[in-house]
């Protein structure tokens, strides 16, 4: 069955440490999104990519990087310089937004 | 600290009544309009989806309602059940490959 994929399900942080945010999708899809949700709150874009080897900026990415080295892959690194990463990070991929987005089922990060 | 934000509104509805979650979007050349499920810890799920062309759109037990003259979009839940507790996010399509979306409304279904 093809779907998409983000791992780990939780994730501990230490103070200063950087982390990765895996997010794998075998839908053959272009776009790819990242996107940080806070309690009792709604869906903000961090980052997204509508192609391999490109990526913009979208609403929150200070203290966030991504990479599109490959169709299927889009991982988000959480930097040190994000002072407040505790949150539910979702990724999405879409051929085309008239079809909507796909989306994976989260991880949650803590920072410790 | 916590973000500062306005938390989501909540809809309470008894198990067997009808829902409407309302979505004010914000774009009047917006073209293409898709209402999401989310449960908590999940990912969002895809319901159902409207073009601009179109006022209503049908699917099992729900009904999307778009009023292009007052940008207002709204999800109609028949006989909701226990299993329809969720937060929903109306989404919209601004500009290129892109959708936005909305705030979310949580949805309560008492027993």
């Amino acid at each position: 069955d093809g779907g998409i994929t983000q791992s780990p399900k939780y994730l501990f942080r230490k103070e200063g440490q950087n982390v990765t945010l895996s997010c794998e999708q075998n839908l053959n899809h272009d776009a790819m999104y990242w996107y940080r949700q806070d309690p009792g709150q709604g869906l903000r874009l961090i980052y997204y990519s509508q192609i391999v080897n490109d990526f913009q900026k979208g609403d929150i990415a200070e203290g966030y990087s991504v990479s599109r080295e490959k169709k299927e892959s889009f991982p988000l690194t959480v930097t040190s310089a994000q002072k407040n990463p505790t949150a539910f990070y979702l990724c999405a991929s879409s051929r085309h937004v008239i079809y909507g987005y796909t989306f994976g089922s989260g991880t949650r990060l803590t920072v410790v | 600290g916590e973000s500062v934000g306005l938390h989501l509104p909540t809809l309470s509805v008894q198990e067997g009544d009808n829902s409407i979650i309302n979505c004010a979007y914000s774009n009047s050349a917006s073209d293409y309009f898709i209402w999401y499920k989310q449960e908590s810890g999940k990912g969002p799920q895809f319901i159902i989806d409207i073009r601009s062309n179109m006022d209503k759109r049908q699917g099992q037990r729900v009904t999307v309602l778009l009023n292009k003259t007052v940008k207002h979009l709204s999800l109609q839940i028949a006989a909701t059940q226990p299993g329809d507790s969720a937060v929903y996010f109306c989404a919209e399509n601004m500009e290129g490959n892109m959708l936005t979306f909305g705030g979310g409304t949580r949805l309560m279904v008492k027993p």
